[in-house]
């Protein structure tokens, strides 16, 4: 079946506005994950969804960044007013009630000029 | 909190050679599970292989095989017959064996770029 997919797989910005990222979890997944990768670096966790609620939050920086996920599948990202130290790749995750191994997506690379 | 280390930035074999990448951790919990993901310049994380904490057996995935010592807290891969596809950048990757919140989170290492000379 297919993996996950995330949109847009690039984003420029300019400082100060506002973005939306996507992530399309596996089907079937009711486990969902946001990770920030800046360049050089490795995944920091950002929120964890188990089903439509944020069952673990403590990894987004600020009150800018907020995540949804409705309906218990698709899964928006949002930043307000974006800052220059928001540039970073952001890549979702999903797995299976209970699973262990999470499967991610190509990512999106946001750039905030 | 847990914390995962890779002290080899950057890695080169020869093609059909062998090569290891070390990784160690810190955790004071005694079951967890251990991954390596590939990372390739398409930025899609692929899952290599994963250990139990609790099976002694170390796994293997086909050319890819790990060290597990449990007790030193090292995870190690080693990719046995390099070929030029396994070009990429490598994480090592800790996630506890507990269900509660803040656990499920998997705590990266900070990466080992692998060049593969033909």
């Amino acid at each position: 079946g297919a993996g996950v997919s995330q949109t847009p797989s690039n984003k420029v910005t300019e400082k100060g506005k506002y973005v939306e990222l996507r992530c399309d979890p596996i089907s079937g997944h009711t486990a969902l994950y946001w990770y920030r990768q800046s360049l050089g670096q490795g995944p920091e966790f950002l929120i964890y969804f188990q089903g439509t609620g944020a069952a673990d939050d403590s990894g987004l920086p600020n009150d800018r960044f907020f995540a949804v996920r409705p309906e218990g599948s698709v899964s928006t990202l949002k930043i307000q007013r974006t800052e220059r130290g928001d540039s970073a790749v952001y890549l979702c995750a999903s797995s299976s009630l209970g699973g262990e191994t999470q499967y991610f997506g190509p990512g999106t690379r946001l750039l905030v000029l | 909190a847990q914390t995962v280390t890779q002290s080899q930035p950057e890695m080169s074999v020869q093609e059909a050679e062998t090569v290891t990448l070390s990784c160690t951790y810190d955790t004071s919990e005694s079951d967890y599970y251990l991954f390596w993901y590939k990372q390739p310049p398409s930025r899609q994380m692929i899952l290599v292989i994963r250990q139990e904490a609790y099976k002694q057996q170390n796994a293997t995935e086909n050319r890819f095989s790990v060290n597990f010592q449990k007790a030193a807290k090292s995870f190690s891969l080693k990719i046995s017959d390099s070929q030029l596809g396994d070009a990429a950048m490598y994480f090592c990757a800790y996630r506890s064996f507990l269900l509660i919140q803040g656990a499920q989170k998997l705590v990266f290492g900070q990466g080992t770029r692998l060049t593969i000379n033909p």
